[in-house]
Formats: C-alpha cells, structure tokens, sequence
C-alpha cells in the first residue's frame, strides 16, 4: 500500500462548490504539507502543518483552508471553488522540516 | 531570498545519448538541502535525491549521477546512455534548513527521449 494516498484522484465540480481534498499517510510523520501545481509555475506551498495542533499558511493560501484530524490526515478545502483553483493538488509527508518530502499521488482538480 | 532555475524548459533526445537537466539556485543559507523530483507522465513525483550543502561530493546512481558545486550555486543532474521511460519532467528544489518550512521548487524541466 502507498504510504501517501489522496482521495479523490480526480474530480470534476462547479464553481462556488465546497470541495474537500483528503490525504493520508502512514509513513509516521509529523509534517504534511499541501501543494498545488500549474503548468509552468512548479510546485507552489498552500498550508503545511507541523503537528495536530500547528497549521501554516503557504504562499498561496487565499481561497482555501484546512484541517488537521489526526497525525496521519490533512484535508485542504476550496471553500467555494472558482475556476482559477483548476489545478493538480499534492499532499507531502516529511519527519523534520528539513527532510525529504514525500509526495502523494496528486488529485486532479477541475472546476468549470 | 530563495529562488531556484531551471532554464531549460523542455529538452528532447534520441535513445541512448546522455542528457543533463541544469539547476542553479539561490540561498543566503550556508545550510540548506538540495533535491530532485521525477514527474512521470503518470502524474506522481518521485524522490531521487537529497544532497545537504556540505557534501559537495557527487553522487551516482546507476544511470543517474548528480554534480553540486556551491561556487556556482548549481546541482546540475545527468542521465548516461538516456531511455524511453526517462521521459517525465523533472523538477529541481531548495530547502533552507534555519528553521523555515518550505521547498521552493524550479518550474520543471520536461525531458523527451525519443526511440
């Protein structure tokens, strides 16, 4: 079993929806973060969160929240989508703030 | 502040030729930590190094091989005798180590190896 799963892997929804993108992990580690990704703009840092009770906002958090249920589970939610948060969203795991991120398998997100 | 880039955009080859992905990047930090991430075509990002700014020795692995050298703030990556599934985009990243959080990530480089 992957040790980072997002749910869901795509979805389809229309603007002004609340949308909510789940991660899990069982790699044990304190840190989750999440990212979202545009062609040509890389991998940009919305929220990380370094333990259940410690969330940050990333450079891009305008327009999303989340929410940090338990050590292995991080959700980040549009509350009310628009058509620019048409992206593929990453979640990642590291132990310490300097170590190696490990990345889920991405949800790909549309919002017409 | 940090900043890290990939020049090359998309780069394409022939099967079997060598290929390197260059990356430079910018750090006040005498301590950070240096990546790279594979993208495959299938979506996901997978992990091929991590190399902190201490350790200037280059690394190999396999088909892959990995330069740093600080005097030019570079880490470029090379890929020997290039195949087909190398194709994927390939994405570079800095991380500060002086307690702040974040990668900040190259804007990618797709690579294309051609049969």
């Amino acid at each position: 079993d992957a040790d980072v799963t997002q749910t869901p892997r795509n979805r389809i929804t229309k603007t002004g929806k609340r949308i909510m993108l789940e991660c899990s992990q069982t790699k044990g580690h304190d840190r989750m973060y999440w990212y979202r990704q545009d062609p040509g703009l890389g991998l940009r840092l919305i929220y990380y969160s370094f333990d259940v009770k410690d969330i940050n906002k990333g450079e891009i958090s305008d327009g999303y929240s989340v929410s940090r249920q338990a050590q292995a589970k991080f959700s980040l939610s549009l509350e009310s989508a628009i058509p620019n948060q048409t992206a593929l969203y990453f979640c990642a795991t590291s132990r310490l703030v300097s170590d190696t991120q490990y990345f889920g398998p991405g949800t790909r997100l549309t919002v017409l | 502040a940090q900043k890290v880039t990939q020049a090359q955009t998309e780069i394409s080859v022939v099967e079997k030729e060598d290929v390197t992905l260059d990356c430079v990047y910018e750090t006040r930090d005498t301590t950070y930590y240096l990546f790279w991430y594979k993208q495959p075509p299938s979506g996901e990002l997978v992990f091929l190094i991590r190399r902190n700014s201490f350790d200037e020795q280059n690394e190999i692995s396999g088909r892959y091989s990995w330069n740093f050298q600080k005097s030019t703030s570079s880490f470029n990556f090379t890929i020997t005798a290039s195949q087909v599934v190398d194709s994927a985009v390939y994405f570079c990243a800095l991380s500060e180590a002086t307690g702040t959080y974040k990668y900040i990530f190259g804007t990618g480089t797709r690579l294309k190896v051609l049969a």
